[in-house]
């Protein structure tokens, strides 16, 4: 069982470039979410899923596109990479209403 | 206006006495899930315990309780004999569920260090 798995663990992006954030789980979770995590901000909700073919914007959705074509993925989409995109991106998924269980994030620089 | 704040940006602790992360959550909703994460160094999340806003009883997992005032909306983390391994930041975190809208916000954190 392996969880919430998220690639790439490290990338770094020019301005400008585009790029997809890839995360999968396999418990058969219907809510899934993406998060980024800045210092001093603690994890800021970018867009989450209720399940397959339903996305919502969370609190900072610009800039990032997702999808839920499949009950397993949530790709998050950079559409234009900017500097500001910079942080560490977290995602989770959970069952009806306990704990989310989170990937082991994916660190992003944008030079 | 913030739905999860934590007040406390960092603790100082000494190890084994207990210790006291404060949450105050905001929202309308009669239903909602309660929620505490540490985060240690390595990054990862971990959970630690949930509260649900119709137990009538304080949730408690091991040394770890949570102290739910639903009428002043606290959620406060009680830590007992705090151990070295307990610094980390910890996250408060708020689950509603509204129609169809189902949202997971958390605070800013609160940096927790154990002195020896």
């Amino acid at each position: 069982n392996a969880g919430v798995t998220q690639t790439p663990k490290f990338q770094v992006l020019k301005t400008g470039q585009s790029m997809t954030l890839q995360c999968a789980q396999d418990m058969n979770h219907e809510y899934m979410s993406w998060y980024r995590q800045d210092p001093g901000m603690g994890l800021r909700l970018i867009h989450y899923s209720v399940g397959a073919g339903i996305t919502d914007q969370g609190e900072v959705p610009n800039g990032y596109n997702v999808s839920r074509s499949t009950t397993e993925d949530f790709p998050l989409r950079l559409l234009s990479a900017a500097p500001s995109q910079t942080s560490v991106y977290f995602c989770a998924s959970s069952s009806d209403s306990y704990e989310q269980y989170f990937g082991p994030g994916t660190r992003l620089t944008v030079t | 206006a913030q739905k999860i704040t934590q007040t406390q940006p960092g603790m100082f602790v000494q190890e084994k006495e207990a210790v006291t992360l404060d949450c105050t959550y905001d929202t309308s909703d009669q239903s909602y899930g309660l929620f505490w994460y540490k985060q240690p160094s390595s990054g990862e999340m971990i959970f630690l315990i949930y509260q649900g806003s119709y137990d009538e009883q304080n949730a408690t997992e091991g040394r770890y309780s949570l102290n739910f005032q639903k009428a002043r909306k606290s959620a406060n983390l009680v830590i007992s004999a705090s151990q070295l391994g307990d610094s980390a930041m910890y996250f408060c975190a708020m689950r509603e569920i509204m129609n169809r809208d189902d949202k997971i916000i958390f605070g800013k954190g609160t940096r927790l260090h154990i002195l020896p």
